[in-house]
C-alpha cells in the first residue's frame, strides 16, 4: 500500500495569513489530487495534477507537483475563514488508476 | 442534480446488528466506491466497483459485503456489527478508471455509531 503523509495534521491561523500543506510519499503518482471537505460533507476536488514539476492555480491556492511525481504542496495566499475545512490529497498509484491512496488531512482553521 | 445520494445521514446499531448502507448516483457513472473515514486516518477503501455485477476488495474489506445489480446503485452490507465499525462512511462515484481526467464524486456521508 502506498503511504502519502500530509502535514501539518492541524493548522490554526489568523485571516490574511499565508499557509502550506504538505503531501509526501516514497511513491510515485500518476497523478495527484487535492479535496476540501467540511463538516458533514462528502469531500470536493480542488485540482489534479499529472505532470512532474506542473503548478496550478485556483484563485489564492497554489498546488505543486513534485518533479519526481512523489509529492505535492498547497499554498493558499491571505487565508479567508472560507477557506476553513479538511484538506486531503489523494494519489493514483502508476499501477492502479482506480485506487486512490489519501493522505490523512490537514485540518485548517481561519479565524476572523 | 443529485450527484451521489446516501441515506440514512445517521445511525446507531447495537453490536451484532445489521443492516445497510445504501448508495445511489444519477452520472451513468461505471465505478463507485466506498470509504470509511475515521479521525486523523484520511479516506479507506472498503470495496469499489468498475460496474455492473463486478465487486472487488479494497484496503479494509472485513465485515462488509456489497453488491452492484444496477448502475446506479451500490449498497454497502454490515451483517454483525462491531464497534470498530463505528465510522463516516462515504460513498463515490467516478466515469472511468483514469484518476486525472475522471475525479471522484462524494456523497454526504452516514455517519454509524455501533455501541
Amino acid at each position: 500500500t502506498q503511504l502519502l503523509e500530509q502535514s501539518p495534521q492541524f493548522l490554526s491561523i489568523q485571516e490574511g495569513e499565508n499557509l502550506t500543506v504538505y503531501c509526501n510519499s516514497s511513491s510515485v503518482f500518476s497523478s495527484l489530487q487535492w479535496y476540501r471537505q467540511e463538516p458533514g460533507e462528502g469531500p470536493v476536488l480542488l485540482v489534479t495534477v499529472v505532470t512532474g514539476g506542473e503548478v496550478k492555480k485556483l484563485k489564492r491556492l497554489t498546488f505543486q507537483f513534485g518533479d519526481a511525481r512523489k509529492d505535492s504542496s498547497l499554498h493558499i495566499t491571505a487565508a479567508q475563514p472560507g477557506d476553513t475545512g479538511l484538506y486531503l490529497c489523494a494519489g493514483a498509484p502508476e499501477t492502479s488508476g482506480s485506487r486512490l491512496t489519501f493522505g490523512e488531512g490537514t485540518q485548517l482553521t481561519v479565524n476572523p | 442534480n443529485a450527484g451521489v445520494t446516501q441515506t440514512p445521514k445517521f445511525r446507531i446499531l447495537k453490536i451484532g446488528q445489521s443492516m445497510t448502507l445504501q448508495c445511489a448516483q444519477d452520472m451513468n457513472h461505471n465505478y463507485m466506491y466506498w470509504y470509511r473515514q475515521d479521525p486523523g486516518m484520511g479516506l479507506k477503501l472498503i470495496y469499489y466497483s468498475v460496474g455492473a455485477g463486478i465487486t472487488d476488495k479494497g484496503e479494509v474489506p472485513n465485515g462488509y459485503n456489497v453488491s452492484r445489480s444496477t448502475t446506479e446503485d451500490f449498497p454497502l452490507r454490515l451483517e454483525l456489527a462491531a464497534p470498530s465499525q463505528t465510522s463516516v462512511y462515504f460513498c463515490a462515484s467516478s466515469y472511468g478508471k483514469s484518476s486525472y481526467n475522471s475525479p471522484l464524486h462524494f456523497g454526504n456521508g452516514t455517519r454509524l455509531t455501533v455501541t
